[in-house]
């Protein structure tokens, strides 16, 4: 079963600086999904950014990208010029490339909470 | 904008008692979820369906039932509360293409805290 770990459960920045969020996974998989999800305070979840396994480049969404590393089952977040509404929840979570079934559900990490200082 | 609607987003009730949560989506998705989402659990799926009338269990599904009588709406039935079932409840959405396109990004509802005393 492939699992989703997020060692960091609480993370802080400065306004205005750089700060990555770490995200490990486990799979034996080959072909599969990862994303990045934000939960701001009594708010609804979003997604951030998005990588599929088989491409090699690593996406990228504005201030958001990510540090894909599919041989050390690593999907890093690194957010840039963090701004006071980055703060929120964020959850690393895994998909299998496979559509049906049980095997297309997200399988979640336990979140990093990140609190951006002014 | 898909939008996904949870009926109520505060609900406190008792023990024993039956409690329905809606959740309505409005871009026509196959897949709904429902997760269960703890302080330092991340986020456990309780039930799936991918169809109208279909359900699978998720990961803990044992005090829930769900209900997807239509393909808009899918409902999380808890048949006799808990205080174990204090939580914030999560439904999602996607639209599935049947292959790995990968068009299935998860949008979300607000969410439904339920505090059972």
């Amino acid at each position: 079963a492939q699992t989703v770990t997020q060692s960091q459960p609480e993370m802080s920045v400065q306004e205005a600086e750089t700060v990555t969020l770490s995200c490990t996974y486990d799979t034996s998989e080959s072909d599969y999904y990862l994303f990045w999800y934000k939960q701001p305070p009594s708010r609804q979840m979003i997604l951030v950014i998005r990588q599929e396994a088989y491409k090699q480049q690593n996406a990228t969404e504005n201030r958001f990208s990510v540090n894909f590393q599919k041989a050390a089952k690593s999907f890093s977040l690194k957010i840039s010029d963090s701004q006071l509404g980055d703060a929120a929840m964020y959850f690393c979570a895994y998909r299998s490339a496979w559509a049906g079934g049980s095997q297309g559900n997200l399988i979640f990490g336990k979140g990093t909470k990140l609190s951006v200082k002014p | 904008d898909v939008k996904v609607t949870q009926s109520s987003r505060y609900l406190v009730k008792r023990t024993g008692e039956k409690v329905f949560l809606e959740c309505v989506q409005d871009m026509d998705h196959e897949n709904m979820f429902w997760y269960r989402q703890d302080p330092g659990l991340g986020l456990r799926l309780i039930y799936f369906s991918y169809d109208v009338k279909m359900k699978e269990k998720g990961d803990i599904p044992e005090g829930y039932s769900v209900s997807r009588e239509k393909k808009e709406r899918f409902s999380l039935i808890l048949e006799s509360a808990s205080t174990n079932q204090t939580s914030m409840y999560l439904c999602a959405s996607s639209f599935e293409t049947g292959d790995s396109s990968g068009a299935n990004v998860l949008t979300f509802g607000a969410g439904s805290r339920l505090t059972v005393l």
